[in-house]
């Protein structure tokens, strides 16, 4: 499968605990991007990089969060002291190294829920 | 800046009957403009896209949409709905950013 991968698919930690996902894009594609989806909404975009540097920000990513792509490969977001409104599905995608329109190709995502 | 607003976030039809879900959006510039599509428990699955070579765009499993500047809509349709079809399905819009903003969905039922 070349796919998008993500881990672990379901998270459950306790309030005030750190969590860390894990993103794994399709070989080669040069950018990757983390978005936050709750129930009953569309995902919200949180992040990307274009290779190793993370070039925008949402004001949704607040000091708590923090996202790597140390090697321009795959990719890590953390959430540390987790609180009950971080509980959502984190979404990953990433889209090829091509001129012109880039569509992004979605991972299975990570169900977070903080208790 | 860019936005999409889906109207009805719940739509229901009948197997075997047209499909629409509406899509409006809101940009500065010109549009680059998509629909996804998402089944239970999985991510999002790309059905077409609108990159400003035809207004008609075709997209998989007998999905099109229309691209109409003039009403800033860019309208899902499919002739015959399927039982698999049920899904919830997000307009999108990407600005020169390369960031993607989605709608909050319309959830489709398909009623046998």
């Amino acid at each position: 499968d070349t796919g998008v991968s993500q881990n672990p698919r379901h998270k459950i930690t306790k309030r005030g605990q750190n969590v860390t996902f894990r993103c794994d894009p399709i070989s080669e594609h040069n950018r990757l991007y983390w978005y936050r989806q709750t129930l009953g909404q569309g995902p919200e975009f949180l992040t990307y990089f274009q290779n190793e540097a993370q070039l925008e920000k949402s004001r949704l990513l607040s000091d708590r969060f923090s996202a790597e792509r140390p090697k321009g490969s795959f990719s890590t977001l953390e959430i540390q002291r987790t609180e009950q409104g971080d509980s959502a599905m984190y979404l990953c995608a990433s889209s090829p190294r091509v001129r012109g329109l880039k569509e992004q190709y979605f991972g299975p995502g990570t169900r977070l829920t903080v208790t | 800046a860019q936005s999409v607003t889906q109207l009805g976030s719940h739509v229901s039809v009948s197997e075997g009957a047209l499909v629409l879900l509406r899509c409006n959006y809101s940009s500065s510039v010109p549009p680059y403009l998509f629909w996804y599509v998402q089944y239970p428990n999985q991510g999002l699955q790309l059905l077409l896209k609108y990159t400003s070579a035809a207004t008609l765009v075709k997209g998989i499993n007998g999905f099109e949409a229309e691209f109409k500047k003039s009403e800033t809509s860019f309208h899902l349709t499919k002739p015959s709905a399927h039982m698999s079809d049920a899904a919830e399905y997000f307009c999108a819009v990407r600005n020169t950013g390369n960031q993607f903003y989605f709608g909050t969905g319309t959830s489709l039922t398909v009623i046998p």
